[in-house]
C-alpha cells in the first residue's frame, strides 16, 4: 500500500471494556511510525514512536505495537475510559535521500467511550 | 500545552490575498514541520525545515513557501489564495524525525 490505512473509522466502546485498532502503512523503505491522540478542539498529541520490527511500546493503560515486514501497527487499549475518548491517528514515514521524508497521516480512528 | 506557539489563531481573508502564518517551536527542537488540514481530508505534510535549512517536502503547492529563521522559528506564507486554500494550518515542532512531534494549536484560515 503506497497510503497510510486505519481501521475502523469510529468506534464505540463501553466503559471498561478493551480495545484496539490498526494501522497499515508501506512498508518499503520504512523509517518511522507515530501515534497520536487528537481531542476535540486540541491539536495532537504524541503517544508513540516506534522503529524497529517488534517494537512495542506502553503507556499507561495504552500500549502499541509494531510489525514492519507486513506493515501494521495495533494500538491497544485497556480498561477503556471516558477520557480515552478522542481520535487516534497513525503517522509512518519513509528513508528518502539519505533522511527521512515527511510523515503520511492515516485519517485516524474515532474512539467514543460509553458510560 | 505543546510549548509550540502559531499566530495568529484565526485568519479570514479574501481571495487573491497573502498571508503569513507564524511558529515558534518548544524551546530546543531543531524540527519544525507544517501540516494542513482540510474539510474531509487527514493531516497533510507540507514542508519540514531542520535548523534552517528545508529538510523534507510534500505536496506544497507553488503558491506556498515557508522559511526557518536563525532564531529558530519558522513563518508559513501563502499567496494568491483561493477558496479551497481554507483549512486548518498546523505546526510542529521535534528534536529529530524519529522522536514524537509536538503540535501547536493551529492557525484557521478562512478565505471569504
Amino acid at each position: 500500500i503506497l497510503n497510510v490505512e486505519q481501521s475502523p473509522q469510529s468506534l464505540h466502546v463501553q466503559e471498561g471494556d478493551s480495545t484496539n485498532f490498526t494501522c497499515s502503512f508501506p512498508s518499503s523503505n520504512f523509517y518511522a511510525l507515530h501515534w497520536y491522540r487528537w481531542e476535540t478542539a486540541k491539536s495532537p498529541e504524541a503517544l508513540f514512536v516506534m522503529t524497529l520490527n517488534g517494537d512495542e511500546k506502553k503507556k499507561g493503560r495504552i500500549s502499541a505495537t509494531l510489525n514492519t515486514k507486513e506493515g501494521y501497527s495495533y494500538l491497544y487499549i485497556k480498561g477503556s475510559q471516558p477520557e480515552d475518548s478522542a481520535t487516534y491517528l497513525c503517522a509512518s514515514s519513509r528513508y528518502s535521500g539519505g533522511g527521512a521524508d515527511g510523515l503520511t497521516f492515516g485519517k485516524g480512528t474515532h474512539l467514543i467511550i460509553q458510560p | 500545552d505543546s510549548g509550540v506557539t502559531q499566530t495568529p489563531k484565526h485568519l479570514i481573508t479574501a481571495t487573491g490575498q497573502r498571508v503569513t502564518l507564524r511558529c515558534s517551536p518548544r524551546s530546543g527542537d531543531l524540527s519544525v514541520y507544517w501540516y494542513q488540514q482540510s474539510l474531509d481530508q487527514g493531516l497533510q505534510f507540507l514542508i519540514q525545515y531542520y535548523n534552517g535549512e528545508e529538510r523534507a517536502k510534500g505536496n506544497i503547492l507553488e503558491r506556498f513557501s515557508a522559511q526557518q529563521f536563525p532564531d529558530l522559528h519558522s513563518e508559513l506564507n501563502l499567496s494568491s489564495l483561493e477558496l479551497g486554500d481554507s483549512a486548518l494550518y498546523f505546526c510542529a515542532s521535534s528534536v529529530g524525525t524519529d522522536q514524537p512531534q509536538h503540535f501547536g494549536d493551529g492557525t484557521r484560515l478562512s478565505i471569504l
